[in-house]
């Protein structure tokens, strides 16, 4: 497996602008996490999902952050309007089960820019 | 209220010594925990983990000790490699949730070799 697939990479947007990040878990794997990552407050969990289903948002930091994952095969985190603190790198991470013993398998995340 | 804290943002050792990093979580509810590791720009990959009803687990080079009493855990490894240099992240999490893990700041590991 090719592991956890995040696109783009990279994204510079301006202010204002809609953006969506994207995450191919592993397959088989029923749970998908999204974290972001800054310098201020580390690596924070926003929302994840099990069996395709929300589970917990309480992370989301506002209503312009959304996720959703219409399948098992593809979550999108979408911020609109975007500001520049959203600036960050932004990581989908995939597990097979919830129990210990079932880490959680990262992408290599998106770097977000927000002029 | 940060719940896991790495109270270290660095650390440099010699090749072939030990490097200890060291955790400390304040939530009694965590059971289970992780170390991850992380090389620029990649996502972190997990390394090792410790249940609570554990005190100590090792995979080769790696050792995580777990100390419930004073909520305290490091990671010890031995020897130290030059490609061992990363940043690591010490994560807690309930057992029956471990997927849904609170992640310390990260401690940067310089290996010197």
């Amino acid at each position: 497996d090719a592991g956890v697939i995040q696109s783009p990479r990279h994204e510079v947007t301006e202010m204002g602008q809609e953006v969506t990040l994207r995450c191919k878990p592993i397959s088989g794997h029923d749970y998908l996490f999204w974290y972001r990552q800054t310098m201020m407050r580390g690596l924070e969990l926003l929302i994840y999902f099990n069996n395709n289903v929300p589970i917990d948002d309480s992370g989301m930091p506002e209503d312009r952050f959304s996720a959703k994952m219409p399948n098992a095969s593809f979550s999108t985190l979408k911020i609109q309007p975007s500001e520049p603190r959203d600036s960050a790198v932004y990581f989908c991470a995939s597990t097979p089960r919830a129990r210990g013993g079932s880490e959680a398998f990262f992408g290599q995340g998106t770097r977000l820019t927000v002029v | 209220d940060q719940q896991v804290k790495q109270n270290s943002p660095s650390l440099s050792v010699q090749e072939g010594r030990i490097s200890i990093l060291n955790c400390d979580y304040t939530n009694s509810m965590f059971d289970y925990f992780l170390w991850y590791k992380k090389y620029p720009a990649e996502g972190p990959t997990f390394l090792i983990s410790i249940s609570s009803i554990k005190d100590k687990n090792e995979d080769g080079r790696f050792t995580v000790f777990l100390n419930k009493s004073a909520k305290h855990l490091s990671l010890h490894i031995v020897p130290s490699q030059p490609g061992d240099s990363a940043v690591y992240f010490c994560a807690a999490s309930v057992y029956t949730n471990a997927g849904k893990s609170t992640f310390g700041d990260g401690t940067t590991l310089t290996v010197k070799p």
